[in-house]
């Protein structure tokens, strides 16, 4: 059964650094891509990042300054950091799965969600 | 970056009702579009992938449609599980990009 779950703190100061985790069980990271994305309190989806089965990544240009994202293949744990975080980085953070489902990488299975406020 | 648009904002059906939410890419996405459903508090299920290839476990009653720019999700018969926001996202070229969301409701 393919499961991920995010985990970090639920608030962080402004001007901080955000760490979150994501375990995951029922696949292998050496095989599979995981993708971050994250939701502002009652707002739409944006992609963050991927990491590739490889080890490589991509980021979202928009926060590419301020993020990074590696793992730990031996824990089934991908880890994000964002720095300078700032009120508008307050949201929902998403671990998913990436897929090859038919011709092409499709976000089949997503994480519960962590939940992130960013206030003093 | 790839813009999608997504419309409508917000739909009010009525039980057994047919709608369609369209989503136009600002480029061609080789048809590398799926479909998303988010129910409220919870995170995002995939229901269509490839713009028509209907994931495992979907009713049938979701489908979708489209090729280059355009593309739709149909649901042939709204039921009260369908309300949600739902969204669309391309997959062709990173950053990947989701379209703003349509929240459904049921009238």
């Amino acid at each position: 059964q393919v499961q991920l779950k995010e985990s970090g703190p639920g608030l962080v100061q402004p001007s901080q650094t955000l760490s979150l985790t994501c375990t995951v069980s029922g696949f292998s990271l050496t095989s599979y891509n995981v993708h971050w994305v994250r939701q502002p309190p009652g707002k739409g989806l944006e992609w963050m990042g991927r990491m590739r089965y490889n080890g490589d990544t991509s980021y979202n240009s928009a926060l590419k300054s301020r993020l990074s994202i590696s793992r730990d293949t031996s824990k089934n744990q991908v880890f994000l950091k964002m720095n300078s975080l700032q009120t508008d980085d307050t949201g929902t953070y998403y671990c998913t799965r990436d897929n090859l489902l038919g011709y092409n990488y499709v976000m089949d299975a997503w994480g519960q969600g962590a939940s992130v406020t960013v206030s003093s | 970056d790839i813009q999608m648009t997504q419309s409508p904002p917000s739909l009010s059906a009525s039980l057994g009702e047919t709608v369609s939410i369209e989503c136009r890419a600002s480029e061609d996405i080789y048809s590398n579009l799926a479909w998303y459903q988010q129910k409220s508090g919870k995170s995002p299920q995939l229901l269509i992938y490839y713009a028509s290839s209907l994931q495992d476990g979907v009713p049938s009653r979701f489908s979708g449609s489209g090729s280059g720019t355009q593309y739709s999700l149909k649901i042939s018969g709204m039921q009260p599980e369908d309300e949600g926001v739902y969204y669309c996202l391309q997959g062709s070229k990173y950053p990947y990009t989701f379209g703003a969301g349509t929240k459904l409701e049921l009238k």
